[in-house]
């Protein structure tokens, strides 16, 4: 049980383009979805915190507007990366909890690297 | 402000050998800490939640205790395939489910 998928594990875009990254639970329902973003050899950073059918909240200094997070059912939310820069290029962790408790199971990640 | 520290950064063991990672966290009003580890290029995996103060878990050759500063992952006997990140995360009472890390400890197991 608990298990997290993220998709696309990998995506390269040109600068300038808008990227969708999806993040599932596959066998719970998770009322709150967070989104990281990790630096190389570096700790998670939270982005935002999302709860089903309302607005994310975001972390001070991340802009709401490039970083546009949707979480419309208590199994998918959505970041969407846009007009994408080569400084946006990171890996980026979806997490859920929910009706198992408080922990949050993390997905595998997606590599974004904006040319 | 709620705040984690892991040390060491780094930890070299050879296999068999025993050793503890250290979490030192604070926190207004704990609800729970979590330990997760994780490999290069992937999710951190869920490994424990500890609640109170006095709490252990194991799990194989890892076992988590919870004091009310501090939490410690023991490793037992550990083999090449635990090499990886251990990463130790609270939460508070006060936040939304909001996760607090620590910069995590890299553990390299040779054989």
């Amino acid at each position: 049980g608990a298990v997290v998928s993220q998709h696309p594990s990998r995506v390269i875009c040109k600068s300038g383009t808008s990227v969708k990254i999806e993040c599932r639970s596959l066998d719970f329902q998770a009322t709150t979805m967070f989104w990281y973003r990790q630096f190389p050899k570096q700790s998670l950073m939270l982005m935002a915190t999302s709860n089903e059918g309302s607005k994310a909240t975001y972390e001070q200094g991340v802009e709401k507007d490039k970083f546009l997070i949707n979480h419309a059912s208590l199994t998918l939310s959505t970041l969407t990366v846009t007009s994408a820069h080569p400084e946006d290029s990171s890996f980026y962790i979806c997490s859920a909890s929910g009706n198992l408790g408080d922990t949050q199971y993390f997905g595998p990640g997606t590599r974004l690297t904006v040319l | 402000e709620d705040q984690v520290t892991q040390s060491p950064e780094a930890l070299r063991l050879q296999e068999g050998e025993s050793s503890s990672l250290n979490c030192s966290y604070t926190v207004s009003g704990l609800r729970g800490l979590f330990w997760y580890r994780q490999d290069p290029g992937k999710g951190p995996e869920f490994l424990f939640t500890l609640y109170s103060a006095g709490e252990e878990k194991e799990k194989e050759r890892l076992k988590a205790t919870l004091t009310k500063k501090e939490s410690f992952l023991h490793i037992t006997a550990p083999k090449p395939e635990d090499s990886a990140t251990y990463l130790c995360a609270v939460q508070a009472r006060s936040n939304t489910g909001k996760l607090i890390f620590g910069q995590g400890t890299t553990l390299q197991v040779k054989p």
